[in-house]
């Protein structure tokens, strides 16, 4: 079965920085790949989504690559601010392609 | 903006008892989901549905379980008897199309804790 790695639980940085998240699967090439962020009891909220064949993605602030040799996504937040402090989720299509399979996420703190 | 809404927000119930969650998805929206959340853990995908059937299940969805489209607005999700390792956090979503390239619109969730 798929498994997710997000590898750092935690990141701390400061303002003004770029975070970089990653993200690594197991097993199949996913068709596509998606970034949440989540706030403490809340629930996850979309962000991107990055096809397949796509190596790059672009919104506002946020950027995600997608190597599927390397099998690893990585999600940047440039000029990173305190409110983007939350937990961010990746999350894979599961090869049924209704399901959603996230990864326990990276908790990110920005400091002012 | 549509949003998806759950209701309870916070459900407290006792072990071997029924109880049901509440969802509305966003109303154009076609499939539609449940997740879990144990706490400090990832979010777990529970089941999907689309045409008044489910389309996709996982193990954690066993017979306990049952989900519901009762009308044409809401959505439901049922477990007959709670165990106290059904306490989560229950996440509804929806998506105009499959997951598969649509984003998931989730709700804030319902708190289920079993005593």
């Amino acid at each position: 079965s798929q498994k997710i790695e997000q590898n750092s639980e935690a990141l701390n940085i400061q303002e003004g920085k770029t975070a970089t998240l990653t993200c690594n699967y197991t097993n199949y090439s996913p068709a596509y790949l998606q970034w949440y962020r989540q706030d403490p009891g809340r629930g996850p909220v979309f962000l991107l989504l990055i096809r397949e064949n796509e190596k790059e993605k672009r919104k506002e602030r946020l950027k995600v690559t997608f190597d599927t040799t390397l099998k690893q996504s990585l999600f940047h937040i440039t000029a990173s601010q305190p409110a983007d402090s939350a937990t961010y989720l990746c999350a894979l299509d599961d090869q049924a392609g209704t399901a959603l399979i996230f990864g326990k996420g990276t908790t990110l703190s920005v400091s002012s | 903006e549509p949003e998806v809404t759950q209701t309870p927000s916070h459900q407290v119930t006792q072990m071997g008892q029924e109880v049901i969650l509440r969802c509305v998805p966003i109303s154009n929206h076609l499939y539609f989901y449940w997740y879990r959340q144990i706490l400090g853990q990832k979010v777990e995908f529970l089941v999907s549905f689309y045409n008044n059937e489910i389309s996709e299940k996982s193990e954690i969805f066993d017979d306990q379980f049952s989900v519901e489209r009762p009308d044409g607005s809401n959505f439901t999700l049922k477990i007959r008897s709670t165990k106290l390792e059904d306490s989560a956090m229950y996440f509804c979503a929806s998506s105009e199309g499959s997951s598969s390239y649509n984003e998931q619109f989730f709700g804030p969730g319902t708190r289920l804790t079993v005593l």
